[in-house]
């Protein structure tokens, strides 16, 4: 029963362009969403967080957006740089940070 | 470097078994959170302690166990292992509950 769903295994964009990553989930009680970020050999590090009651939230080059009635959000980087190469993974919760649901990861890949 | 430790970082044993992984939070983080990722699969969320008590379960199985020491250190013992539970094992805190938390590098569990 995968709650949160990551559709995309991989994606490839062009350095200097958008990267869109996408996550959908079933679970109508989650009312918080986090995107995290990891490296080979590393564990995952957070990047931005979503509650709910809002439908985007910006920091620097990452901007998530959630649409509610779809169940569904999105992590936009802009502009997308080769240090962006990594694995993403969608989270999410019900009433915070705690328990977290984690989708299976989609491999960003920064073509220079 | 996050400042979560976890030891050892691989781990190669038989099936029928019982290894016990540690995790040393950030200083002054109250909260450690473990996780396990299966080949393919997200981080399933497997239980988590607060200040030294329990305070959410996930799909831990019973074969599973977990504490956190005075010291908050915590270990996650895992028993009559299977081959099924080889996995990334992640620990994670955070300073308090409802902030963001902060992950190990994990602990690559081979079960032969």
């Amino acid at each position: 029963d995968q709650q949160v769903k990551q559709n995309s295994p991989s994606l490839s964009v062009q350095e200097g362009r958008i990267s869109i990553l996408n996550c959908d989930y079933t679970n109508s009680m989650f009312d918080y969403f986090l995107w995290y970020k990891k490296y080979p050999a590393e564990g995952p590090t957070f990047l931005i967080s979503i509650s709910s009651i809002k439908d985007k939230n910006e920091d620097g080059r990452f901007t998530v957006f959630l649409n509610k009635s779809a169940k569904h959000l999105s992590l936009h980087i802009v502009p997308s740089q080769p240090g962006d190469s990594a694995v993403y993974f969608c989270a999410a919760s019900v009433g915070g940070n705690e328990k977290l649901t984690f989708g299976t990861g989609t491999r960003l890949t920064i073509i220079p | 470097d996050s400042g979560v430790t976890q030891t050892p970082k691989h781990l190669i044993t038989a099936t029928g078994q019982r290894v016990t992984l540690r995790c040393s939070p950030r200083s002054g983080d109250l909260s450690v959170y473990w996780y396990q990722q299966s080949l393919d699969q997200g981080l399933q969320f497997l239980i988590q302690y607060y200040n030294g008590e329990e305070r959410a379960k996930g799909n831990i199985l019973e074969r599973f166990s977990a504490q956190q020491f005075p010291d908050l250190h915590s270990e996650l013992n895992l028993s009559s292992l299977e081959l099924g539970d080889s996995a990334l094992y992640f620990c994670a805190s955070s300073p308090a509950l409802g902030t963001e938390a902060f992950f190990g590098q994990g602990t690559r569990l081979t079960v032969v």
